[in-house]
């Protein structure tokens, strides 16, 4: 079956230290990957796309990297603050559709 | 910068009642999207469209209908709203094109059926 996994613990690290989340996925041929954050009683909001023929994207301190040879992306943010604290959502864009297809997200929490 | 409105934050409806969730974009996107996310279940597709009197069912689209008039306004419609319908409901439009564009997202509509 077809399946888009986050790690749905949340995950705490101290400020100034490097978060990365993971999402991982089956039998989906995803054409086009996105992040985006959802702070609390807010709706998401997008961070970055990668593309099925990248390798990484940056973006300031948010770097994506996308290995559909292991079915996955990891997505980091480098010199955390806690105004990064939120939860953390992929999203695919299987070829072929019209439709996204979201995670549950990974809420992370950075400590001062 | 693109503004999508959801015209209630938080709503209380009874069992049995027809519920319209409205949704207004300002950024002549032809795509819109209604999604409900419940914890757990991440964000799940209700209906889709892509332009004007267009739409598309998704993959939950059972007990909802939508209506789009105009370009800007996409409504979402419980037909006789159930308990199990309680939920978080976003609204998103995005530009159509052969590059996938990024969704812009409402801030929601916490709906309760009671």
């Amino acid at each position: 079956s077809q399946k888009i996994e986050q790690n749905s613990e949340a995950l705490n690290i101290q400020e100034g230290k490097t978060a990365t989340l993971t999402c991982n996925y089956t039998n989906y041929s995803p054409a086009y990957l996105q992040w985006y954050r959802q702070d609390p009683g807010r709706g998401p909001v997008f961070l970055l796309l990668i593309r099925e023929n990248e390798k990484e994207k940056r973006k300031e301190r948010l770097k994506v990297t996308f290995d559909t040879t292991l079915k996955q992306s990891l997505f980091h943010i480098t010199a955390s603050q806690p105004a990064d604290s939120a939860t953390y959502l992929c999203a695919l864009y299987p070829s072929g559709t019209y439709k996204y297809i979201f995670g549950t997200g990974t809420r992370l929490k950075v400590l001062a | 910068d693109v503004k999508v409105t959801q015209s209630s934050r938080y709503l209380v409806k009874r069992t049995g009642e027809k519920v319209f969730l409205e949704c207004v974009q300002d950024m002549d996107h032809e795509n819109m999207f209604w999604y409900r996310q419940d914890p757990g279940l991440g964000l799940r597709l209700i209906y889709f469209s892509y332009d004007v009197k267009m739409k598309e069912k998704g993959d939950i689209p059972e007990g909802y209908s939508v209506s789009r008039e105009k370009k800007e306004r996409f409504s979402l419609i419980l037909e006789s709203a159930s308990t199990n319908q309680t939920s978080m409901y976003l609204c998103a439009s995005s530009f159509p094109g052969s590059e996938v564009q990024p969704q812009h997202f409402g801030d929601g509509t916490r709906l309760s059926i009671l």
